[in-house]
């Protein structure tokens, strides 16, 4: 069974751009979460998705945001990018909201210039 | 709200030395517990878990025992390889509130030389 896969793997945008990135989860699997991976603030959750409906949001601005599609996939956006949103992006799925284990894509890693 | 806390790095030792890897927990519900592994440039693997007091999780050598009473969850491995260098999370989710959402101690970075 494929593992969780995220795209683009590697991202270049100046601040004040949009970007938007991409999370296919193992097949079956119906929830999908995002967190933010900085050497700073370390691994910090930013939102999960059960059922195409937001289930749990971190605490982050407004400016993150996040979708997920009827058959899974998910994406998250930030807009109007700042110098500190350089991170690295992990995606996560498990099979659904019963405290299931989560696995882990290889993430997308993020410079904002 | 919940927490984890996990020892400070970097953790140097000797290839076949034994490692130990501290972890303690605050969770207000019945949470699950992880201990993820992070190689360079790469994702989070799963390493092992445990999901109740006194459960052993355990895998590739390492163990973990759900420790309710000193609400602890060391990390374990009686011989280090040099391939076990990598970053070291200890996470929990308390399934209590209906999600599967971790909260993720910093880290502990293991460095095993040969």
């Amino acid at each position: 069974k494929a593992g969780v896969t995220q795209t683009p793997r590697y991202l270049i945008k100046t601040r004040g751009q949009q970007v938007t990135l991409s999370c296919s989860p193992i097949s079956g699997h119906r929830s999908v979460s995002w967190y933010q991976q900085t050497p700073g603030q370390g691994l910090q959750f930013l939102f999960e998705y059960f059922s195409e409906t937001q289930r749990n949001k971190g605490n982050f601005p407004g400016r993150f945001s996040g979708r997920q599609f009827s058959n899974s996939r998910s994406e998250m956006n930030v807009s109007t990018l700042e110098l500190g949103d350089s991170a690295l992006y992990l995606c996560a799925s498990s099979l659904d909201l019963a405290g299931e284990t989560q696995y882990f894509g290889p993430g997308t890693r993020l410079l904002v210039l | 709200g919940d927490s984890v806390t996990q020892m400070e790095g970097p953790v140097t030792l000797s290839e076949e030395a034994f490692l130990t890897i501290n972890c303690t927990y605050t969770a207000t519900g019945y949470p699950s517990l992880f201990w993820y592994v992070q190689y360079p440039g790469e994702g989070l693997q799963l390493l092992l878990k445990a999901t109740k007091a006194d459960d052993k999780g355990s895998n590739k050598g390492f163990e973990a025992t759900y420790r309710k009473e000193t609400t602890s969850f060391h990390l374990e491995k009686g011989s280090v390889q040099v391939s076990d260098s990598a970053v070291y999370f200890c996470a929990l989710s308390d399934r209590t509130y209906n999600t599967d959402k971790l909260i993720f101690g910093t880290g502990t970075r293991l460095q095993v030389f040969p």
